[in-house]
Order: C-alpha cells, then sequence, then structure tokens
C-alpha cells in the first residue's frame, strides 16, 4: 500500500497569510491526525478527523482549523499566520483505532 | 491533559551496547504507548507498541517494557548499529469519547550510536 502523503512539502508564506496544508491517508485508513513539530515545543496534537468529523481537538488556537472529506483525505488551514507558526505539519493515518503512520511533513516557514 | 516526560534528552553508546530510553506519563487512563523513531528530515516512523494489558514486548533487537503502577515505560535497543542513530520518541494514548485517540509525545532522544 502506499503511504500516507502530504502536499506541498515545503512552503514560504507571509505573517498575516493564510495556508491550505493537504494530506492523504494510507488506503482504507478513515482517521487522521495533525500535529505540529517545532524544535521547542516538539511533538504536539492538532486535531484528530474521522469519518469527516472532527473527534479530538488539541490546545491550538481557532486559527488552526481542518476539515475532512468522504474519501478520507484531510485539509488543515492556518490563518492569519505568525512568525510562530513556522515548524513541521506533520499528519497521521490510522484505522478506527490504531497504530498511527505519519506522512512526510509539510515544513512551513513564516517570513 | 496527559503529560509525558522523556530522559535522557541525550544518548552516546558504543556500537554493540544497549541504549535505553526511560518514560513517565501523568494519566493513569493511557492505555496505549508507542515508540517512533525519526532520522533526521524523515518521518517519525513507528517502531514498536504497547497496550496496558502487556508488560512486555520484544521484537528482534528493540523491546519496550511497561510499568502501569509505577506509570513508567521503557524502551530498550540491544546490540546498537550505527543506523539507529536517531531521535526517539515514545508517546502515550488517553482513549477518549468513540473511540478518539490522542497521542501525547515526549520530548525526543536524540541516539548516537558510535562505531
Amino acid at each position: 500500500k502506499a503511504g500516507v502523503t502530504q502536499t506541498p512539502r515545503y512552503l514560504i508564506k507571509t505573517r498575516g497569510q493564510q495556508v491550505t496544508l493537504s494530506c492523504s491517508p494510507i488506503s482504507g485508513h478513515r482517521s487522521v491526525s495533525w500535529y505540529q513539530q517545532t524544535p521547542g515545543q516538539g511533538l504536539q496534537f492538532l486535531f484528530e478527523y474521522f469519518s469527516e468529523t472532527q473527534r479530538n481537538k488539541g490546545n491550538f488556537p481557532g486559527r488552526f482549523s481542518g476539515r475532512q472529506f468522504s474519501n478520507s483525505r484531510s485539509e488543515m488551514n492556518v490563518s492569519t499566520l505568525e512568525l510562530g507558526d513556522s515548524a513541521l505539519y506533520l499528519c497521521a493515518s490510522s484505522l478506527e483505532v490504531g497504530e498511527q503512520y505519519f506522512g512526510p511533513g509539510t515544513r512551513l516557514t513564516v517570513t | 491533559g496527559e503529560n509525558v516526560e522523556q530522559h535522557p534528552s541525550t544518548l552516546s553508546v558504543q556500537e554493540g551496547d544497549s541504549a535505553v530510553i526511560k518514560c513517565t506519563y501523568s494519566d493513569s487512563a493511557s492505555n496505549y504507548f508507542p515508540w517512533y523513531k525519526q532520522e533526521l528530515g524523515k518521518r517519525p516512523q513507528l517502531i514498536i507498541d504497547i497496550r496496558s494489558n502487556v508488560g512486555e514486548k520484544k521484537d528482534q533487537r528493540i523491546a519496550v517494557t511497561l510499568n502501569k503502577t509505577a506509570k513508567h515505560f521503557s524502551l530498550h535497543i540491544t546490540e546498537t548499529q550505527p543506523e539507529d542513530s536517531a531521535v526517539y520518541f515514545c508517546a502515550a494514548s488517553i482513549p477518549k469519547s468513540g473511540s478518539a485517540r490522542q497521542l501525547t509525545f515526549g520530548s525526543g532522544t536524540q541516539l548516537t550510536v558510535l562505531p
């Protein structure tokens, strides 16, 4: 099976802009979780989607949002970008309950 | 919420020696504990996991132990090789409503295996 894919792999944005990142899970996986990875804060949970519904959310401001489509592909959106949003954004897919497999990530740089 | 502490933050061992990384968690409801290996510039890769109804699990040179009473779990790598050099993350997962799962990660351990 193909692994988790994320697009784009690299992105440079300016403060105040918004950005949309995409994640395609492993075929058959219906759960997609998003994480932010930074050197200072490590890996932090953003949210999880299952069957097009957000069923869990981490402690991030409302500028971070996401959605999931009927084919389980997921997008996350960050509005009004801040310098501190620069990070590697990882998505992970899993069956309903089980091991999570990570995508390669999207490296977002905010200038 | 859950809090996971991981030690040490850096670990250097000689090739062939063993390496041990330790994690503690705060929420006794956590019931799933995966370990991930992340090489520089690559995605985290699941290397082993353990559930709360098991005390130990092995997979070739890698083993994980869980002490539910102490809320402590550890990764053991034997006969280390240079390709084991990477950052290792532990994580704990609390079951949420409707089978939702949220992983809380430790801060990572940079393992360096010296040839």
